[in-house]
C-alpha cells in the first residue's frame, strides 16, 4: 500500500523557517518524481514544487522560488522541503504527492499544516 | 499561466440526479493532461480521471470525464451519498501546473 507521511508543519513567525518532511512507503520511491502542494483551508490546490527521481532537478512555483528548497534522500524513502522567510501567505496544508506522468500526481499524503502568524 | 475556471462553484443536486461539472481552460491543455480529483472534508483530494478520460484504478464507472482543448467535464451519473464533496480540476500540460478553485456538490 503506497503511504506518504508527512510531518515537520507549525506555527513560524513571520521571516522564520521550518522544513517539511514526507515519508514514503509501500513503493519504489526512487523510482519517482515528488511533489508539494499547497491548500489554504477551504480554497483551492497550488502546486509549490517539485523534484525528480534522483534530485538532479527542481522546479518551484513563482511565489516561493528563492525562498523554499526542495530535496529527497532516496536511501530513506523521504522527501523534504525546506522553507525560509516564511510569509503570512504562505500558511497553508502542504501535501506530498507521488508523480506520475498520464495524472500529474497520483497518491498524496494527509499534509502538515504550516501557520505564519506573529 | 494557464487558468482553469472551474463552474459552477456550488452544485447542490440529491442523490440519484446527475451531475454536472466544467472546467475551462485559458489556454489549451497540452495533450489533453486533464486530471480531476475528489475531495472530502479533512482528506486529501482522490485522483479520479486522468487524460481528460480514463478513470483511475477503482473508480466507479459513474464518473466520466470528457472534453479536450480548453472545455473539460466530469460527470456523475446518479449521485451517490458518498460522492457529495469538492471536486478540482488540474491541468499539468504546461508549466506551471494549475488547479481549479474546486465545484462543491452539496446535497440538496
Amino acid at each position: 500500500e503506497v503511504k506518504l507521511v508527512e510531518s515537520g508543519g507549525g506555527l513560524v513567525q513571520p521571516g522564520g523557517s521550518l522544513r517539511l518532511s514526507c515519508e514514503a512507503s509501500g513503493f519504489t520511491f526512487s523510482s519517482f518524481w515528488m511533489h508539494w502542494i499547497r491548500q489554504v483551508p477551504g480554497k483551492g490546490l497550488v502546486w509549490v514544487s517539485r523534484i525528480n527521481n534522483d534530485g538532479s532537478g527542481t522546479s518551484y512555483a513563482a511565489a516561493v522560488r528563492g525562498r523554499f528548497t526542495i530535496s529527497r534522500d532516496n536511501a530513506k524513502n523521504t522527501l523534504y522541503l525546506q522553507l525560509n522567510d516564511l510569509r503570512a501567505e504562505d500558511t497553508a496544508l502542504y501535501y506530498c504527492t507521488r508523480g506520475m506522468a498520464e495524472s500529474g500526481t497520483d497518491y498524496w499524503g494527509q499534509g502538515t499544516l504550516v501557520t505564519v502568524s506573529s | 499561466e494557464n487558468v482553469l475556471t472551474q463552474s459552477p462553484g456550488t452544485l447542490s443536486l440529491s442523490p440519484g440526479e446527475r451531475a454536472s461539472l466544467s472546467c475551462r481552460a485559458s489556454q489549451s491543455v497540452s495533450n489533453n493532461y486533464l486530471t480531476w480529483y475528489q475531495q472530502k472534508p479533512g482528506q486529501a483530494p482522490r485522483l479520479l480521471i486522468f487524460g481528460a478520460s480514463t478513470r483511475a484504478t477503482g473508480i466507479p464507472d459513474r464518473f466520466s470525464g470528457s472534453g479536450s482543448g480548453t472545455d473539460f467535464t466530469l460527470t456523475i451519473s446518479r449521485l451517490e451519498p458518498e460522492d457529495f464533496a469538492v471536486y478540482h480540476c488540474h491541468q499539468h500540460g504546461s508549466s506551471p501546473w494549475t488547479f481549479g478553485q474546486g465545484t462543491k456538490v452539496e446535497v440538496k
